[in-house]
């Protein structure tokens, strides 16, 4: 019954690496998102997607870059990575014609840069 | 951006007892909604309440639009509400903006 996974539940990576966080989603929805969560900040938006092939910067995409090559799938690229991005990462979908509604979230990929 | 910010950041309580959260913006808003995060992580939707007042069991949402503030009511508590509780709101486009969450934590 899952519908938003994310590839991976814990990740260790080493400074300096390139860091691959996928999600996807079968429910068709157009809008995608990847959020951050630290504690005392709650989420905060990095990068979204309306469309395939489509992108846009959310509140902190400083040291992030995503892909969206198909409708299902949303990656989000640690280029290098650094410690201060050690963080939960959670993927969201919502269909386009409800705005803000219908936002399902995937249970997160728990992140740790050493 | 519009501002989100909630209260208290923490909160114990006995099975059984009652509590109320708060969310104030600083914007005026024509969507909000309450998100529990369970200890596992997955986030779930518990309310759209841009206006007004609703109830599903144990939980209600009162949101005042003019004064900038929503409030989600918790009654008789059981160890499985335990976890993050987070008001949003919607932004530009249709992006939601979060608060930093109440954690609460339900002792049996």
């Amino acid at each position: 019954d899952v519908k938003v996974t994310q590839s991976s539940r814990y990740l260790v990576k080493r400074t300096g690496e390139k860091v691959f966080l996928e999600c996807v989603q079968d429910m068709d929805h157009e809008n995608m998102f990847w959020y951050r969560q630290d504690p005392g900040l709650g989420l905060r938006l990095i990068y979204f997607s309306y469309d395939v092939k489509m992108k846009e910067k959310g509140d902190i995409p400083e040291g992030y870059s995503v892909s969206r090559e198909k409708k299902e799938r949303f990656s989000l690229i640690l280029e290098s990575a650094s410690t201060n991005q050690t963080s939960m990462y959670l993927c969201a979908s919502s269909p386009r014609d409800r705005g803000t509604y219908g936002y399902t979230f995937g249970s997160g990929t728990r992140l740790t840069v050493v | 951006g519009i501002q989100v910010e909630q209260s208290p950041p923490d909160l114990i309580l006995q099975e059984g007892a009652n509590s109320t959260l708060r969310c104030n913006f600083s914007d005026s808003v024509n969507n909000l909604q309450w998100f529990h995060q369970n200890p596992w992580g997955q986030l779930i939707n518990l309310f759209y309440i841009p206006s007004g007042t609703k109830q599903n069991g144990r939980l209600s949402a009162t949101t005042v639009a003019t004064e900038r503030y929503s409030s989600l009511y918790i009654s008789s508590s059981q160890t499985t509400d335990s976890g993050v509780y987070f008001c949003a709101v919607k932004d530009y486009g249709n992006k939601l903006v979060f608060g930093a969450g109440t954690i609460l934590r339900v002792k049996s």
